[in-house]
Formats: structure tokens, C-alpha cells, sequence
């Protein structure tokens, strides 16, 4: 079964940082992976989906992420973090073949001035 | 494009009285329906998902219900509401294909009093 794994339910960095949000993935199939935001009280909004096209996944707001097989990770990229990037991040997995996706527990973007 | 649309936008409910909230996904046709909860400081929990109309999945037994009495439309319902009940109820939608991303409400906060 699949599963997704976030490291570091909080992460801060300051403004201008790099913010590095990891993810590991666990499926005996290729994955698809998605990035979610989440700011506060409102619904989850699609960051990026990896679909096996292309490793490197650019998607909205500057953020990017990268799939890598043999470390089972894919971890959610930005060069410079903006006070704007404040907010909870979900790492998600498509159940295979299914319709239902398998969240991670989040983490938390603390941008400091 | 498609939307959803999800309301109330907040809930305040005495216990023991009854629920409903609605959800409905215009712009495209036989969506998969997903209602999740988020508790404070917790990860989403998927409640009730549907893939036709009549056709719900519980995936935590509780006492809650879902609808799909039409096709771009999911009903959360509950005849008692439970101090437990309370959270962040998110709906999203997701195209028929399997492995497609999830597309979120913007939620309804529910505080049960």
C-alpha cells in the first residue's frame, strides 16, 4: 500500500532562504505525487504533480520538486522563500490504480523577516 | 474551467443537533466526491468518498453520512452532532480518470458547542 511520510512537521527559514520541504514516498508501483499548500482556513490548492514524464516538476509560486527513485523522495523546492510562502504543506500519493490519495501529515512553512 | 463551491463557510451547531453541509462541482461531469475532515494540528482524514451517484465509500465509521442525490453534488450530514464532531470539513473533486489530483473547497469550520 502507499503511504507518504513528511519530515519535520515545522520548518522555518527566513525570507530570501531556501526552503527545502522533504517527502519520502512507500509504493510497489510508479508513483504519482502531488504537492499541496494550504493557507489558513481555506481549502488545499495543487502545488505540482509528478506523473513519471519528467523527474524535475516545476509548479506554481516558484516551487519545484524532484522525484528521485532510488532515495523513494520527493522533496518540495523553492531558491528563495517569501513571507507570502507561509503556510502548511501536504506531500500526497495517488493510491494505485484507485481514486482515493494518501495525504502526509504536513508541514508547516514559518517565513521569517 | 471547473469550480467548486462549498458552504457554510463556518458552522457553530449546539450537541445533539443535526448537520448538513453541501458541495457541489460545476464544469465537469462524473467527478469523484471526497469529504475529509481536519481536526487542529492534524492531518486530513478522509471520511466518505463517491464515484457515482448513490455510490458512497465510509471509510470511518462514525456518525456521520454522506449523499450524492445528483451527479456534481455531496451531502455531509449527521442526525446528533458530537463535541468530537468538530473541525475543518474540506470537499474536493477529482476527474474520472484514476491517479488525478484532488481539487478542494475552500472548507467549512465547524465548532460544536
Amino acid at each position: 500500500a502507499q503511504s507518504v511520510t513528511q519530515l519535520g512537521s515545522h520548518v522555518s527559514v527566513s525570507e530570501g532562504a531556501l526552503v527545502l520541504l522533504r517527502c519520502n514516498y512507500s509504493s510497489s508501483v510508479p508513483p504519482y505525487l502531488f504537492w499541496y499548500v494550504q493557507y489558513p482556513n481555506q481549502g488545499l490548492q495543487l502545488l505540482l504533480k509528478y506523473t513519471s514524464a519528467a523527474t524535475l516538476v516545476k509548479g506554481i509560486n516558484g516551487f519545484e520538486a524532484e522525484f528521485k527513485k532510488s532515495e523513494t523522495s520527493f522533496h518540495l523546492t523553492k531558491p528563495s522563500a517569501h513571507m507570502s510562502d507561509a503556510a502548511e504543506y501536504f506531500c500526497a500519493v495517488s493510491e494505485s490504480g484507485g481514486f482515493k490519495t494518501i495525504f502526509g501529515a504536513g508541514t508547516r512553512l514559518f517565513v521569517k523577516a | 474551467s471547473q469550480t467548486i463551491h462549498q458552504w457554510p463557510a463556518t458552522l457553530v451547531q449546539p450537541v445533539g443537533s443535526p448537520l448538513s453541509l453541501e458541495c457541489t462541482v460545476e464544469g465537469t461531469s462524473n467527478p469523484n466526491l471526497y469529504w475529509y475532515r481536519q481536526a487542529a494540528g492534524r492531518g486530513l482524514q478522509l471520511l466518505f468518498y463517491s464515484v457515482g451517484i448513490g455510490q458512497i465509500s465510509s471509510e470511518v465509521p462514525q456518525n456521520l453520512s454522506a449523499s450524492r442525490p445528483q451527479d456534481r453534488q455531496f451531502i455531509l450530514s449527521s442526525k446528533k452532532l458530537l463535541l468530537s464532531d468538530s473541525g475543518f470539513y474540506l470537499c474536493a473533486w477529482s476527474p474520472t480518470d484514476r491517479d488525478q489530483p484532488q481539487h478542494f473547497g475552500d472548507g467549512t469550520r465547524l465548532s460544536i458547542l
